[in-house]
């Protein structure tokens, strides 16, 4: 069963740690995401990546870094957290369908 | 740029019943993929239903369909014999063919809430 992996389901950090949000998958896929859930406001882009080494900004990437070291891990990194980042993080891989991580909620306080 | 419109942010449906979610999109491209996604309280996103938009067929998946008209630009979610477990957040989402400069990512909605009721 293929798999896209997010390493927390809940998280809660300080304003101004750095962050760490964990995303692997295991289906050899080039393309991979990551997507910001909020209320209201359905699932926005903040990054993407379409090879190792290779990103893309999306909608709102402020705020926000990405790596890619290999191909089946794609962390996002919160520099210096902030309150209005607290939300759901929903990591993707993709050939021509996206396959969605469980989701981590971020809380920042 | 493309923009994804659903404009029901909440539907109830009686179990056994037919319940038809609305989405329309804006683009200029003609080669593009529209999809249904579910979002159950599990909080996992589920694709219910893919649609190529060169296909003039309307994809079905089970008790799921779509109605799909692309001069009218909307891409409706029809669920027969609904079920408890079909009660989630439901997303249309759109994604642009390459040749439109599209990455692969996908433009969301922003959700419908669906409740199913006993």
């Amino acid at each position: 069963d293929v798999k896209v992996t997010q390493s927390s389901r809940y998280l809660v950090k300080r304003t101004g740690e750095k962050v760490f949000l964990e995303c692997v998958q295991d289906m050899d896929h080039e393309n991979m995401f990551w997507y910001r859930q909020d209320p209201g406001l359905g699932l926005r882009l903040i990054y993407f990546s379409y090879d190792v080494k290779m990103k893309e900004k999306g909608d709102i990437p402020e705020g926000y870094s990405v790596s890619r070291e290999k191909k089946e891990r794609f962390s996002l990194i919160l520099e210096s957290a902030s309150t209005n980042q607290t939300s759901m993080y929903l990591c993707a891989s993709s050939s021509k369908v996206h396959t969605f991580g469980s989701g981590t909620r971020l809380t920042v306080v | 740029a493309q923009t994804v419109t659903q404009s029901q942010p909440e539907m109830s449906v009686q179990e056994a019943e037919t319940v038809t979610l609305s989405c329309t999109y804006d683009t200029s491209e003609s080669n593009y993929y529209l999809f249904w996604y579910k979002q159950p309280p599990s909080r996992q996103m589920i694709l219910v239903i893919r649609q190529e938009a060169y296909k003039q067929q309307n994809a079905t998946e089970n008790r799921f369909s779509v109605n799909f008209q692309k001069a009218a630009k909307s891409f409706s979610l029809k669920i027969s014999d609904s079920q408890l477990g079909d009660t989630a957040m439901y997303f249309c989402a759109f994604m642009g063919g390459i040749y439109g400069g599209s990455q692969g990512n996908l433009i969301f909605g922003k959700g419908t809430k669906l409740s199913v009721k006993p």
